[in-house]
């Protein structure tokens, strides 16, 4: 079992749709939840981070752990062709670790 | 938000000659540097390691005579890749920890090419 599972997709839907994005994870250590953001030929974009447990909302993002079942979560409300990209969730146990990745999702909306 | 800066942002180079990937961090310090390789549709794959004023640790499978890493100042880190070859191309991208709230940056990557 690998440590972050993520499904690769591609998922695709209509503007203005609530995207739910996943992850679930094996290592009980991690507690920095991080979910990133990358275009095509770009860098990630840090989007949400989440320490331990709980909910985050960022705008139209909100970002949850649940570390009892080893599954985090990112929605998008309101979803716009610009979300358009591949996310990548991402976790680690300490801060300064390095960061296992899952293999992203891609995402596209569709005006 | 944080801004690490990556230059040269695409590189295209003959094979068998070396080259050096900057990375740096622009309003804050960061005593760890992450160096990450990523093929087309595929995620992020972790290379080595890079802590201020010390070795970098490589990841298994990574040539660190092959890929050299250097961070001297708290806010620059160089990959050199030394000899490229074709093989050798890739998206090279890194990434900057700031201590001060945990959170981890990228650069904007690297496109290599090895002709």
């Amino acid at each position: 079992q690998k440590e972050v599972e993520q499904d690769p997709g591609p998922l695709s839907v209509p503007e203005g749709a609530i995207v739910s994005l996943n992850c679930t994870y094996s290592n009980s250590a991690f507690q920095y939840f991080m979910w990133y953001r990358q275009y095509s030929r770009k860098g990630p974009e840090l989007l949400m981070y989440t320490y331990s447990s709980g909910n985050k909302e960022d705008g139209r993002f909100t970002a949850q752990v649940d570390k009892s079942s080893k599954y985090i979560s990112l929605f998008i409300r309101d979803s716009q062709p610009s979300d358009s990209a591949t996310y990548l969730c991402a976790m680690s146990a300490q801060g300064n670790t390095p960061l296992v990745f899952g293999k992203g999702t891609r995402l596209s909306v569709i005006a | 938000g944080a801004v690490v800066s990556q230059h040269p942002s695409r590189v295209i180079c003959k094979s068998g000659t070396s080259v050096k990937i900057e990375c740096r961090s622009l309003d804050f310090q960061a005593t760890t540097m992450f160096w990450y390789r990523q093929f087309p549709k595929q995620s992020l794959m972790l290379m080595a390691t890079s802590n201020e004023g010390s070795k970098a640790t490589y990841e298994q499978g990574v040539e660190k005579d092959k890929f050299l890493i250097n961070h001297a100042s708290l806010t620059l880190s160089t990959l050199t890749v030394t000899s490229a070859h074709p093989e050798d191309s890739s998206f090279y991208i890194c990434s900057a920890h700031n201590s001060l709230d945990e959170k981890l940056f990228f650069g904007s990557g690297t496109q290599l090419s090895v002709l």
